[in-house]
């Protein structure tokens, strides 16, 4: 069983480059969400998904955009990527909101 | 709006002592409280949750977590730690009224755990 799985693990940019993060469940859950973790700082999310088609602003949403187009797949996108982008990106997807279930992250810098 | 605050950066203890890892929270009206667990170059793992009921919850891996109301508090325990249990241990909050489904987490306490 995959479960969620986050392309790529690594990614090194340029200031102003633009890249999308994949995210892709196989649980057929609902719900899917975008958290950057920085020390220090924990979990702070993004953007998140209440369902196919759907979209909404968590808590640090600017440099960021989102689209779920398919059920099974959460991306996100840069347009201009700025250094203080530079984070460990967190996936997760939920069948509802009791319990998420996390990928293994992506570790983006920028240059 | 809802807070969570684990005011410990670092648990230090000894392999078979008890442990406690804090987290104190803020939010309007009765929470939903979970606890997950990061290993490194993990993802988070979900460990347990409170959502009404006994106030003691019993979870994954021998953990178990005290609700308290009137302190606003959701305390990770553990009779006798594993070097195994060295992790980064995250407390989150969702309020029963919250008008979207997502959690606010703390800012994560790092348990070491010695031989």
């Amino acid at each position: 069983n995959a479960g969620v799985t986050q392309t790529p693990k690594f990614r090194v940019l340029k200031t102003g480059q633009s890249m999308t993060l994949l995210c892709a469940q196989d649980m057929n859950h609902e719900y899917m969400y975008w958290y950057r973790q920085d020390p220090g700082m924990g979990l702070r999310l993004i953007h998140y998904s209440v369902g196919e088609g759907t979209t909404a602003k968590g808590e640090v949403p600017d440099g960021y955009n989102v689209s779920r187009l398919k059920k099974q797949n959460f991306l996100l996108g840069l347009e201009s990527a700025a250094p203080s982008q530079t984070s460990v990106y967190f996936c997760a997807s939920s069948p509802d909101w009791w319990v998420q279930y996390f990928g293994a992250g992506t570790r983006l810098s920028v240059l | 709006a809802q807070s969570v605050a684990q005011p410990e950066d670092q648990v230090n203890v000894a392999e078979g002592n008890p442990l406690t890892v804090k987290c104190t929270y803020s939010v309007s009206g009765n929470p939903y409280l979970f606890w997950y667990v990061q290993y490194p170059n993990r993802g988070l793992q979900f460990l347990l949750k409170y959502i009404t009921g006994d106030n003691l919850v019993k979870g994954s891996y021998g953990f178990e977590a005290e609700f308290n109301k009137s302190q606003t508090s959701f305390h990770l325990k553990k009779p006798s730690a594993l070097v195994s249990d060295s992790a980064l241990y995250f407390c989150a909050v969702r309020g029963q009224n919250s008008g979207y489904s997502t959690l606010t987490f703390g800012k994560g306490t790092m348990l070491l755990v010695s031989p």
